[in-house]
């Protein structure tokens, strides 16, 4: 069966240090994968883009891994800060209509 | 640029009555979205607009769910007779274009409990 599996324990860490988001999948050839954003009682608020042929993404403090080999994304935050807190939702483009299949979320808690 | 709109935020109602939810998303974006997303979980997409035409609904439970975007702009999702199992948050969202890969942009989600 389709699956999309998100770090499903909390993933807590220390100010300043990296923090490692993981996004595995099976039986999706995804065209591209995105990373999203949703802090309590808000929308998701997207910030990431990789397609199928990039190995790696970069804005800021944040970097994105896509391997579709291993059919898994990795998301660091470097230098993490208190106000990086917040869910994060990977969500794959697949199908032949690349509609977005989302993550259950991996909420993280940066503790200063 | 403003922003997706959705209203009301919140709403409580008991089994069997009837609810709306209203969207308005960014000017001039062709595309919208409307999401359910129960606690702790993804948002799970329910129906894609293109304008005024459905391009996705097959997730839509249609013996309960409606939604129209009459105009192309504004859009409306109904349940009605709600369920308890329809607790959860409707998020709207909208893109300028229908390409695949292009950010969605999200409302701040209209947080229903039935009773």
């Amino acid at each position: 069966s389709q699956k999309i599996e998100q770090n499903s324990e909390a993933l807590n860490i220390q100010e300043g240090k990296t923090a490692t988001l993981t996004c595995n999948y099976t039986n999706y050839s995804p065209a591209y994968l995105q990373w999203y954003r949703q802090d309590p009682g808000r929308g998701p608020v997207f910030l990431l883009l990789i397609r199928e042929n990039e190995k790696e993404k970069r804005k800021e403090r944040l970097k994105v891994t896509f391997d579709t080999t291993l059919k898994q994304s990795l998301f660091h935050i470097t230098a993490s800060q208190p106000a990086d807190s917040a869910t994060y939702l990977c969500a794959l483009g697949a199908g032949n209509n690349r509609k977005l299949i989302w993550g259950l979320g991996t909420s993280l808690a940066v503790n200063p | 640029e403003a922003g997706v709109a959705q209203s009301p935020r919140y709403k409580i109602i008991e089994k069997r009555q009837s609810v709306a939810f209203w969207c308005n998303p960014i000017s001039g974006h062709a595309t919208l979205y409307w999401y359910q997303q129960i606690l702790g979980q993804g948002p799970k997409l329910l129906i894609q607009f293109q304008n005024n035409g459905v391009v996705d609904d097959s997730q839509l439970p249609k013996d309960r769910f409606s939604a129209e975007r009459l105009k192309g702009v504004d859009s409306t999702l109904k349940i009605q007779p709600a369920k308890l199992e329809d607790s959860a948050v409707y998020l709207c969202a909208s893109t300028p274009g229908a390409r695949a890969g292009e950010t969605q942009y999200f409302g701040p989600g209209t947080r229903l409990l039935v009773l």
